[in-house]
């Protein structure tokens, strides 16, 4: 099946750094969406976007939808302990998340 | 919360066992989905529902059927369980234009 290259799987960074995290694709998709995942739970969603070149923000989240359709952009400022978890990319075909196809994750690790 | 409930929220059980997860939503959803989650793999889509008795596979359904017979209600059904399908199983929904909410999984062990 399709599949999604997610980068980089897994950072180390000190609290207060900036952190990028990206999703490539072979195929075109017409929505990108972020979740992040705490341990124990289920994901959580934490941006959509809709439109090639878009760039959204949710506090000090960014992403952005590539201008190609084939990648996606995750950016996180000022990271704070409650950022660790695992984040997922995930394109979108059409209506109906049975055509979602998930990246295979970025476990971010925060040292205060 | 989405209003996804799924049950239980671990079990182990034994190879050759049949084994049923269920996922309850209070949201009228028209899609239901069941994942499973597993190192590597990221998440991956075992059936889904598109309304009451209507289901399809997904990516990885081989030893997995699931019902849906009301709205609310759709369960995984495992007829004999495998090694191999010891994972962690995350139901989601998601309404006709909107993206998909995920219940918080069942740790499956089969021993």
């Amino acid at each position: 099946g399709q599949q999604l290259n997610q980068n980089p799987q897994s950072m180390f960074i000190q609290e207060g750094e900036d952190v990028s995290m990206n999703c490539t694709s072979s195929s075109i998709f017409n929505t990108w969406l972020w979740y992040k995942q705490d341990p124990g739970e289920g994901p959580v969603l934490l941006i959509a976007l809709y439109k090639a070149g878009e760039l959204t923000s949710n506090g000090r989240l960014t992403a952005q939808f590539g201008i190609t359709r084939k990648d996606s952009f995750l950016n996180i400022s000022a990271s704070i302990p409650s950022d660790v978890g695992i984040y997922f990319c995930a394109g979108q075909l059409g209506q109906g998340a049975q055509k979602l196809v998930f990246g295979q994750g970025t476990r971010l690790t925060i040292n205060p | 919360d989405a209003g996804i409930t799924q049950s239980p929220r671990h079990k182990v059980t034994e190879t050759g066992t049949p084994v049923t997860l269920r996922c309850h939503q209070t949201e009228n959803h028209r899609y239901m989905y069941w994942y499973r989650q597993d190192p590597g793999h990221g998440l991956r889509l075992i059936h889904y529902s598109y309304g009451v008795k209507d289901t399809d596979k997904g990516e990885v359904s081989d030893g997995y059927s699931v019902s849906r017979s009301k709205t609310e209600d759709f369960l995984l059904t495992l007829e004999s369980a495998t090694s191999s399908q010891t994972s962690v199983y995350f139901c989601a929904i998601s309404g006709d234009y909107t993206e998909a909410f995920f219940g918080q999984g069942t740790r499956l062990t089969v021993v």
